[in-house]
């Protein structure tokens, strides 16, 4: 059974830069997407974007491009994503996801399973 | 992209069956069969209920079932537990090859 684990919380000042980071333990790495999805405090789920390791193929939400690179380490199983640029409006629990993809196709539209979750703050 | 439109908040008494909508456009929800729809408890990571529109994974009761109708799709709870109490969220994939997700809706157990 494929396990997420992700580094632990930040606090970061505003301007400055998080990479956070999601390890794979159980599973093929290499065929699926990753996701990374936010949540900030009392609102709903926002997608930002995937990486496919196998190709390095890359998407972004339009509202994160520029700011958001998502990448894939599969010697570790490891995907990260970083956000550059942070204001207080990006404190928020960022997750990973797994989603299901054979390559650069869809096999089925599921995200699962999820990581734990990190807690990234963004003050001065 | 914007958010799929959810209702805020629901609510049944144990044992009944409430149904939670999902409505995008032509882009996302009804152009796509991958419709997925996820639960959350607070301060837990969401857990996959239903994926492209009506499949359960395993181990998730089939008191929770899906449907899709042009750009609407649904989740229909029955026989309502108070275990069910939580945020529910859709997600679809969209057009540009991007996901998108609902705004979210509680769901209260009276």
């Amino acid at each position: 059974q494929v396990q997420l684990v992700q580094s632990g919380a930040e606090v970061k000042k505003p301007g400055s830069s998080v990479k956070v980071s999601c390890k794979a333990s159980g599973g093929t790495f290499s065929s699926y997407a990753f996701s990374w999805v936010r949540q900030a405090p009392g609102q709903g789920l926002e997608w930002m974007g995937r990486v496919i390791p196998m190709f390095g193929s890359v998407k972004y939400a339009q509202k994160f491009q520029g700011r958001v690179t998502i990448t894939a380490d599969e010697s570790t199983s490891t995907a990260y994503m970083e956000l550059s640029s942070l204001r207080s409006e990006d404190t928020a629990v960022y997750y990973c996801v797994r989603v299901d993809y054979r390559g650069v196709i869809i096999n089925a539209g599921k995200f699962d399973p999820w990581g734990q979750g990190t807690l990234v703050t963004v003050s001065s | 992209q914007s958010a799929l439109t959810q209702p805020a908040s629901v609510s049944g008494s144990p044992g009944q069956s409430i149904t939670i909508s999902c409505t995008g456009t032509s882009s996302d929800v009804g152009g796509y069969k991958y419709v997925s729809w996820y639960q959350q408890h607070p301060g837990k990571a969401p857990k996959l209920m239903l994926y492209d529109v009506s499949n359960r994974p395993s181990g998730v009761s089939n008191r929770f079932s899906g449907s899709k109708s042009g750009n609407t799709a649904s989740l229909t709870i029955s026989g309502l537990q108070a275990e069910d109490e939580a945020d529910y969220y859709c997600n679809s994939y969209t057009s540009s090859d991007t996901w998108v997700f609902g705004g979210g809706t509680k769901l209260t157990v009276l």
